[in-house]
């Protein structure tokens, strides 16, 4: 099945400071989403982005479809913002959503 | 409404008990899931409804048992569960069938099985 691998494992940030985190698929995909996942659980779905490039507030994202990548950008970055980011996608040929390990963000006041 | 509601948020039980989680959406979604999250992992897909038929089952053992009533109520039945079931259960919905195939979770459920 199609592999998901995100970067970094853990991110560090004061608040303020920009980040960028990466999704790489190993496989053609049609469906890509990122999710935040709270400290609390709740799992909040940030973009639906298969392809191009979408902006909501401070955070955004880009996925490049032919080189299997999608970047998510979080400027300015709050303590609301801590928690894990999960990249998920859906290969062409499969039906099901493959979640990536997450990125766990920390920003400190 | 742009919510999926989930009861209880708690729930401890034990080995021989038979205890159901409820999953609620009113935003017209007509595929629904059941995940299983344990600590610092991502979630495991377990069912998938879809226009209130089971389409998928990941070999989920059976003391789980999936029910949907219609299409905007998922309930997961359980009964026999062991210690290592306990985990975060999240229920899932989406439109399907159009171009944006967002994925909207509720809160979940936090079991322990004791």
């Amino acid at each position: 099945g199609i592999q998901v691998e995100q970067s970094p494992p853990d991110l560090i940030l004061q608040e303020g400071a920009n980040s960028t985190l990466r999704c790489n698929f190993s496989d053609s995909v049609n469906n890509l989403q990122w999710f935040h996942q709270n400290p609390w659980g709740q799992l909040i779905n940030l973009f639906y982005i298969p392809s191009g490039t979408k902006q909501n507030g401070r955070l955004s994202a880009t996925t490049v479809a032919t080189e299997r990548y999608s970047l998510l950008y979080i400027s300015s970055s709050q303590t609301t913002d801590s928690g894990v980011y999960f990249c998920a996608v859906v290969g062409t040929s499969g039906s099901r959503l493959t979640f990536g390990e997450g990125t766990q963000l920390t920003v400190n006041p | 409404d742009t919510e999926v509601t989930q009861t209880p948020k708690h729930l401890v039980m034990g080995m021989t008990n038979k205890k159901s989680l409820k999953c609620e959406q009113h935003m017209g979604h007509r595929a629904m899931y059941w995940y299983k999250q344990k600590a610092k992992k991502p979630p495991e897909l377990m069912f998938v409804y879809s226009y209130e038929k089971l389409s998928i089952n990941e070999s989920v053992p059976s003391r789980f048992s999936p029910e949907c009533p219609n299409s905007s109520l998922l309930n997961l039945h359980l009964h026999a569960l062991q210690p290592e079931d306990s985990a975060l259960y999240l229920c899932a919905s989406r439109l399907f069938g159009s171009k944006d195939e967002k994925l909207f979770f509720g809160s979940g459920t936090q079991l322990s099985v004791l």
